[in-house]
């Protein structure tokens, strides 16, 4: 089937630096890409997504960049924090409304 | 608001028992889901169902049942739960079918087998 791969699987990062995920697909009819976080213990929650008529969007210190030629797409969080560590997942999907997710990468914001 | 109950939450099975999990919403939405989350692979979707009545095989759906019993309820049957089997198993649902919007999760179902 369709598979979304996600790198990398672990990232430290120290409080304030940046930190970057990067997510490939396979299938070219991907038109929907969102991402989720999700802490520990509870359910993963859309945080910010991008549509394939864009090639970038901002929401305050998250960033998305979607390569459609490439078909990748990449989760930037500028100026992290302590409460940014949690897991978090990237996820495609087309018009036949199967999404399909990464494999996830736990985040840690180091103090 | 709306809310996405799935049950039980902690379910312990036997090897080779059927375990069925249930998975509410009551959002209206169209797309339901059900993935299972295993450590490190991420989230496997099992199976989808995009109205009632409607039901999509997804990458992990061998060994599984579903049924869309009705628009606001999804439920999953492991037809033979293997030992030693350990897994979270999520629910989600979307707004409208053929227009893709974000997933809404529940708060999972836990399963054990001994």
């Amino acid at each position: 089937g369709e598979q979304v791969e996600q790198l990398p699987s672990i990232l430290r990062v120290q409080e304030g630096s940046s930190a970057s995920i990067n997510c490939s697909y396979e299938d070219s009819a991907s038109n929907y890409f969102p991402w989720y976080k999700q802490e520990p213990g509870e359910n993963p929650k859309l945080i910010i997504d991008i549509r394939s008529n864009m090639e970038r969007k901002q929401i305050q210190e998250l960033i998305v960049l979607l390569d459609k030629k490439a078909k990748r797409f990449s989760l930037h969080i500028t100026d992290t924090q302590p409460g940014d560590s949690a897991m978090y997942f990237c996820a495609a999907s087309s018009n036949t409304n199967k999404v399909v997710f990464g494999t996830g990468t736990r985040l840690q914001v180091l103090p | 608001g709306g809310i996405i109950t799935q049950t039980p939450k902690f379910l312990i099975g036997q090897e080779g028992q059927k375990l069925t999990l249930k998975c509410q919403q009551n959002f209206n939405h169209d797309t339901m889901y059900w993935y299972r989350q295993d450590s490190g692979k991420g989230l496997r979707l099992i199976y989808y169902s995009i109205t009632e009545n409607d039901l999509q095989k997804g990458d992990l759906s061998e060994g599984y049942d579903a049924s869309r019993e009705k628009k606001s309820s999804f439920s999953l049957t492991v037809t033979s739960a293997q030992k030693n089997e350990m897994a979270v198993f999520l629910c989600a649902s979307s707004i409208v079918a053929s227009i893709n919007e974000r997933l809404f999760f529940g708060h999972g179902t836990k399963l054990s087998v001994l």
